[in-house]
């Protein structure tokens, strides 16, 4: 079935740095979202793409259709940044598909 | 961020006993999903309406789980006899259809079987 596969599955970064996660697709879909979630399991909403380059502050995500994979960069990481990082794949089917997470540890 | 409304935050329940959980989708909203997130944080999609008829829903779901839409009133997904692999987060989500667009999610409901 439809698969998201998203790595790394943990990173850890010192204060100030930056890094990207990425998610992979087993085909083609119609969007992509990006959720944080929180040490009490809140889902915060970071970017809905369906298409090219979205930016807000330190975040920047990019979703290539044609290639079926999508990224998520942080520059200048905070220690809020903390939590784990889902992206989701709308493929169409109504419903979405989350990847298996990457646990993000900031650093001081 | 999201206005998905979830209640209770925390359930704990024995296991054969029902278990269950409301949302109140974001206003204007009328497609809503209900996921379950396991220990290891793995989401499995349980099922989906639109206003209040069911769009898709899983085989677990059809067994021992009940939802309903109703309208003018909370969403509910009910565990009819509550078993310890049903310990897990449960997470409301609505959006404006079932694809394209984008999903918000509750802040969800913590479920302990014991």
């Amino acid at each position: 079935g439809d698969q998201v596969e998203q790595s790394p599955s943990a990173l850890s970064l010192h204060e100030g740095t930056g890094s990207a996660l990425r998610c992979n697709f087993t085909t083609t879909m119609r969007a992509v979202q990006w959720f944080q979630q929180n040490s009490r399991g809140s889902l915060i909403n970071l970017f809905y793409l369906a298409s090219g380059t979205k930016e807000n502050g330190r975040l920047k995500s990019t979703f290539n259709s044609k290639e079926s994979y999508s990224t998520l960069h942080i520059r200048d990481a905070q220690l809020e940044d903390s939590g784990t990082y889902f992206c989701a794949a709308d493929y169409g089917n109504e419903k979405i598909t989350f990847g298996a997470g990457t646990k993000l540890t900031i650093k001081p | 961020n999201s206005k998905v409304i979830q209640t209770p935050r925390y359930l704990v329940k024995g296991q054969g006993q029902k278990a269950k959980m409301r949302c109140i989708p974001e206003k204007g909203h009328p497609v809503v999903f209900w996921y379950q997130q396991n220990k290891n944080n793995e989401f499995k999609f349980l099922i989906n309406f639109q206003n209040q008829e069911v769009l898709q829903q899983i085989d677990m779901t059809e067994k021992r789980f009940s939802a309903e839409c109703p309208s003018n009133s909370p969403c509910s997904l009910e565990i009819q006899s509550s078993e310890a692999g049903d310990s897990a987060l449960y997470l409301c989500a609505s959006s404006l259809t079932g694809m394209d667009t984008e999903v918000f999610f509750g802040k969800g409901t913590r479920l302990t079987v014991v």
